[in-house]
């Protein structure tokens, strides 16, 4: 079945550091994929997103590509600020097998320290 | 102008009890999804219905029930509250057509004494 694996946390950086959390997917079709965050006490919001091979999703920073070959979907940021302190969830989505079921990872927590 | 928002924000109750949890999205989405996050952030899936059909119930206990009086509105009635299912619980929706971004409403806090 469909999965995602996403790094364990927490991760805890020092600002302006070079951030990676990576995440690596098993699906049976042509997933889109997805980064979303989580602020303190809110709700998901979506982050990037990819939807076939190769493609590079990129907001605020924040950017992920699409590797088939290597069935991952590793998020970068080049300098994180604390702003960036949060929980960020790893997803794919594998209509037409799941009926746009999304399977979310574990979360990694983000906390970047002044 | 909120796009999905859930009331209460925030659900204080004794074990036995039975509540209900409301969703409403103005996005104009034909599917709606109930989810539940533990105490570790793990995110669970329990229901979504497209079109006011379910399609997706995963293994949740049956005091659990989705109602959906019309495709804007995705409600979660929960009967007879056991300690474990204080969690946040969060409503999305999204397009079905494709594999669309899911949009998250901001959760509702339920802690059962």
């Amino acid at each position: 079945g469909d999965s995602v694996t996403q790094m364990e946390g927490p991760v805890t950086l020092s600002e302006e550091a070079f951030l990676t959390i990576n995440c690596t997917y098993t699906a049976t079709g042509y997933p889109s994929l997805f980064w979303y965050v989580q602020y303190p006490g809110e709700g998901l919001q979506l982050l990037l997103k990819a939807t076939k091979a190769d493609d590079k999703g990129s907001n605020k920073g924040f950017e992920a590509t699409y590797r088939k070959e290597t069935t991952s979907f590793h998020l970068e940021k080049g300098s994180v600020q604390v702003s960036d302190s949060a929980v960020y969830f790893c997803a794919l989505s594998d209509l037409p097998n799941t009926g746009n079921q999304f399977y979310f990872g574990t979360g990694t927590s983000l906390t970047v320290i002044p | 102008d909120t796009a999905v928002s859930q009331t209460p924000k925030y659900l204080v109750t004794q074990m036995g009890n039975d509540k209900s949890i409301k969703c409403e999205q103005n996005l104009g989405h034909d599917t709606m999804y109930w989810y539940k996050q533990d105490s570790k952030k793990f995110l669970k899936i329990m229901f979504s219905y497209n079109n006011k059909e379910l399609i997706i119930n995963e293994t949740v206990p049956n005091r659990f029930s989705p109602k959906s009086p019309d495709k804007a509105h995705l409600n979660l009635h929960i009967n007879s509250l056991e300690l474990g299912d204080s969690a946040v619980y969060f409503c999305a929706s999204s397009h079905r057509t494709g594999q669309e971004t899911q949009y998250f409403g901001p959760g509702t806090r339920l802690l059962v004494l």
